[in-house]
């Protein structure tokens, strides 16, 4: 399969502990995103990488929130301390080229209930 | 500002009906317009996009979509439904740094 995959598919914690999630791109693609969908919403805008560059991240929601791209290659989305209010399906997209017009491809997404 | 409007949160019609989900943008340059389709628990899978040349594109799916210009439109198009294509649609709007702009989705019911 060479799609974006996302680990975990779903992930359940308790309020107050710190998750992890995991991206891997389509392995040409040097732009990555990452976006949050609450039910109802459509996809919000996090973060994004170009290579192993951060370019963007002041629409991460709070500093709880981190993401790193170490390589260039796969990617990760840090939440610390979660509040329910972070439950939500957690969206990684891939693109070959930085420009507007260059469609996003995106993977199955993290599902996160905080408890 | 960069903004997505869509126009009906759910959608219903009847199997072999015109298909038909409204999509209004707001952009401060020339916009490059897309429509994704979702299934439950499922990513989002392009269907079609729109960037410059031909204002009618065709997608997958026997989708299509007109871009004008002077409505601010991208409305989604299928002359005939079928049940395969009950699923949340989502309207986006290119903006700097590639970022999608979405707008609120329309789901879209497939009666038989």
């Amino acid at each position: 399969d060479t799609g974006v995959s996302q680990n975990p598919r779903h992930k359940i914690t308790k309020r107050g502990q710190n998750v992890t999630f995991r991206c891997d791109p389509i392995s040409e693609h040097n732009r990555l995103y990452w976006y949050r969908q609450t039910l109802g919403q459509g996809p919000e805008f996090l973060t994004y990488f170009q290579n192993e560059a951060q370019l963007e991240k002041s629409r991460l929601l709070s500093d709880r929130f981190s993401a790193e791209r170490p390589k260039g290659s796969f990617s990760t989305l840090e939440i610390q301390r979660t509040e329910q209010g972070d439950s939500a399906m957690y969206l990684c997209a891939s693109s070959a080229r930085g420009t507007a017009n260059t469609e996003a491809f995106f993977g199955q997404g993290t599902r996160l209930t905080v408890v | 500002a960069q903004s997505v409007t869509q126009l009906g949160s759910h959608v219903s019609v009847s199997e072999g009906a015109l298909v038909l989900l409204r999509c209004n943008y707001s952009s401060s340059v020339p916009p490059y317009l897309f429509w994704y389709v979702q299934y439950p628990n499922q990513g989002l899978q392009l269907l079609l996009k729109y960037t410059t040349g031909a204002t009618l594109v065709k997608g997958i799916n026997g989708f299509e979509a007109e871009f004008k210009k002077s409505e601010t439109s991208f409305h989604l198009t299928k002359p005939s439904a079928h049940m395969s294509d009950a699923a949340e649609y989502f309207c986006a709007l290119g903006g700097p740094g590639n970022q999608f702009y979405f707008g609120t989705g329309t789901s879209l019911t497939v009666i038989p």
